[in-house]
């Protein structure tokens, strides 16, 4: 079964510095990798995807991550960190058995301090 | 296009009440979802449907019912209200787009928080 790790429920940066959100999975079938970011009182939105080809991708808001297979990683990486980006963070996989069916991590929640 | 839309945003719910979450989109997307989401605890699915007439159990589906009769709509009813179903609903959909990965991306709506005592 299809399963998502996200080491570290709280991260706090400075600003400016480097943001490094962990995510490990496990999956039976190749992958769909995904990052959503959660804003204080609303939905989640996609911040980039991995779905085949070019390892490393880029998303939204200067968010980058790099698909490694052999570490079952999904790293999220900015290289400097704004306070807009205080949110909370969920990594998924696609599920097994179709139907567009996501298995979200517990979140991490970033918090940037001046 | 407003995407997705969920009423109401709040609501408190005394044990054994009942009630339904509204949920609609009008991007057309066959497929549809329901999460819960706890702290500390991701998200969930609840019920999902992949299109009007078609819906099918998810991870956490007791004390819930669903129902699509459109495209458009997919309410999620709490038949028995319970303390443990105090929680943040989110309804998502996704397009049948077959470009790769635009499958799975899923757009959320803004959620319901509901707490029920």
């Amino acid at each position: 079964a299809q399963s998502v790790t996200q080491l570290g429920s709280h991260v706090s940066v400075s600003e400016g510095a480097l943001v490094l959100l962990r995510c490990n999975y496990s999956s039976s079938v190749p992958p769909y990798l995904f990052w959503y970011v959660q804003y204080p009182n609303q939905g989640l939105q996609l911040l980039l995807k991995y779905t085949t080809g070019a390892t490393l991708v880029k998303g939204i808001n200067g968010f980058e991550a790099e698909f490694k297979k052999s570490e079952t990683s999904f790293h999220l990486t900015k290289p400097s960190a704004h306070m807009s980006d205080a949110a909370e963070y969920f990594c998924a996989v696609t599920g097994s058995g179709g139907y567009n069916k996501l298995i979200f991590g517990a979140g991490t929640r970033l918090a940037v301090h001046p | 296009n407003a995407g997705v839309t969920q009423t109401p945003k709040f609501r408190i719910l005394k044990i054994g009440q009942s009630m339904t979450l509204q949920c609609a989109q009008d991007m057309n997307h066959n497929y549809m979802y329901w999460y819960r989401q706890d702290p500390g605890m991701g998200l969930k699915l609840i019920y999902y449907s992949v299109g009007a007439g078609i819906t099918d159990k998810g991870e956490v589906p007791n004390g819930y019912n669903v129902s699509r009769s459109t495209t458009e709509d997919f309410p999620l009813r709490l038949e028995l209200a319970a303390p443990s179903q105090t929680s943040v609903y989110f309804c998502a959909s996704s397009p049948t787009s077959h470009s790769q990965g635009a499958w799975y991306e899923q757009y959320f709506g803004p959620g319901t928080r509901l707490t029920v005592t």
